[in-house]
């Protein structure tokens, strides 16, 4: 059974950096047909897609993000990871890492970690 | 990026109704779109990829359609596991984009 779980702090300053660590279980990220992704939603509101990286390291993020967002992945341990640098309150959601499968025709993201809180907030 | 409109953002149903949601895209998305149920506190969970294909484990009561700009999700006979917030997604081009939510409550 494929697992999901973050792991970070869920307190950050403003103007500070976000880092979170998705480490996944019951499957390798450096599988093919997989990109390792990280979605977030603010408190009552919708969901927004982050990015991803491959496991050879390509990355593709979200133009609105792009700037600040960093995604790795490390496949000595199984784990990839977000940073989002200069945070402000605006940033504040739950931060959930998924496995997207892309292999045809099945495009979806078939699993999901239970998402972290993180607060901006000095 | 593409935007993805959801309709409506809210309904209320009873149990055994039969609820349909919309999907709009802002330009043809062929067939590359999601349905996903999200209930409170916990992550998204895939319903249906590819517009109308049944993700496995999916019970059969939940049905897609559309190709291009426009998707519906069909629920059949709504059941009480179904009260949930359910979001569209958009695969078709990067970003990714998901519909802003339709929340279905219990009439």
């Amino acid at each position: 059974q494929v697992q999901l779980q973050e792991s970070g702090p869920g307190l950050v300053k403003p103007s500070e950096t976000l880092s979170l660590t998705c480490t996944v279980s019951g499957d390798s990220v450096s599988s093919g047909n997989y990109y390792w992704t990280w979605i977030r939603q603010p408190p009552g509101k919708g969901l927004e897609w982050i990015g991803y990286v491959y496991y050879t390291g390509n990355t593709n993020y979200n133009p609105s993000l792009k700037s600040r967002v960093t995604i790795s992945v490390d496949t000595s341990k199984n784990q990839f990871s977000l940073k989002l640098t200069s945070v402000t309150a605006a940033d504040t959601a739950v931060y959930y890492c998924a496995r997207r499968v892309a292999a045809n025709p099945i495009y979806c993201f078939d699993y999901w970690g239970q998402g972290a809180l993180v607060a901006v907030s000095s | 990026a593409i935007q993805m409109t959801q309709s409506p953002s809210s309904l209320s149903a009873s149990v055994g109704d039969r609820v349909t949601i919309t999907c709009r895209a802002s330009q043809g998305i062929r067939n590359d779109l999601g349905w996903y149920q999200q209930k409170p506190g916990k992550a998204p969970k895939v319903l249906i990829y590819a517009a109308s294909s049944l993700q496995s484990g999916v019970p059969s009561r939940f049905s897609g359609s559309g190709s291009g700009t426009d998707f519906t999700l069909t629920i059949s006979s709504l059941q009480p596991e179904d009260f949930a917030t359910y979001y569209c997604l958009q695969d078709y081009d990067y970003p990714l984009t998901f519909g802003q939510g339709t929340k279905v409550e219990i009439k």
